[in-house]
């Protein structure tokens, strides 16, 4: 079974903090993909990033930056010097095996002035 | 523009009444899935398709249908909606699958259905 967990409901940073969310993922498989996914106010779903299981690279785009460690099952996404339309709700999710993406419940950032 | 079109965005329906919600892309992908998402379970999916005449269930299909008669189109039908198919519901498609993995899945905008 596959299974995403994001610890973190909901965090609250004043703009130009660094924030960490958390991602934590089981599966059986030894051929997975893990997923980040924006959600703004306006309700639509965001890609952010895509990796698979054999690329533990971390990897920076911007202000963005995923930390993959298999030893730990996570894949925690941070983003430096937050900025307030960095506020949505941010969700891991994981593919494996099946066809689906199976997601975290999701972690509500809330950047203010 | 790359895009999945979800209609219609917003949908106030009763008990019973059949509707449906049509999804369609433009990008020639050949997997598309539905997922509902609801207050602190997330996103799950319904239904997907590999492709044309292809589908199968997801993790909460019961109460819908879909079908994939055109590669670019993939409806889900509510054939007699009950109150617990309130939610915002997501098509989604996606270039391929690679080894049982969607690659990048692009959204619609959603579609908020309440049933009264």
């Amino acid at each position: 079974a596959q299974k995403v967990t994001q610890a973190q409901t909901e965090i609250s940073v004043v703009e130009k903090e660094d924030v960490t969310l958390d991602c934590v993922y089981e599966t059986r498989d030894t051929t997975y993909y893990l997923f980040w996914y924006k959600q703004p106010p306006s309700g639509e779903l965001v890609f952010l990033i895509r990796r698979n299981s054999f690329d533990e690279q971390n990897e920076i785009s911007g202000r963005y930056s995923w930390n993959f460690q298999k030893s730990t099952s996570s894949f925690n996404f941070t983003i430096t010097a937050s900025q307030v339309v960095d506020s949505a709700v941010y969700f891991c999710a994981l593919s494996g095996s099946g066809y689906a993406l199976n997601f975290g419940k999701g972690t509500s950032l809330l950047v203010t002035p | 523009e790359a895009q999945v079109t979800q209609n219609p965005r917003y949908l106030i329906t009763v008990t019973g009444k059949k509707l449906t919600v049509t999804c369609s892309q433009n990008m020639n992908h050949e997997y598309m899935s539905w997922y509902r998402q609801d207050p602190g379970l997330g996103l799950r999916q319904i239904y997907y398709s590999m492709n044309v005449e292809v589908t199968d269930k997801g993790d909460v299909p019961e109460g819908y249908k879909v079908s994939r008669k055109e590669k670019r189109n993939f409806p889900l039908i509510l054939e007699s909606p009950s109150p617990n198919q309130t939610s915002l519901y997501f098509c989604a498609s996606s270039l391929s699958v690679y080894q049982g993995a969607p690659t990048e899945a692009f959204f619609g905008q959603g579609t908020r259905l309440t049933v009264v």
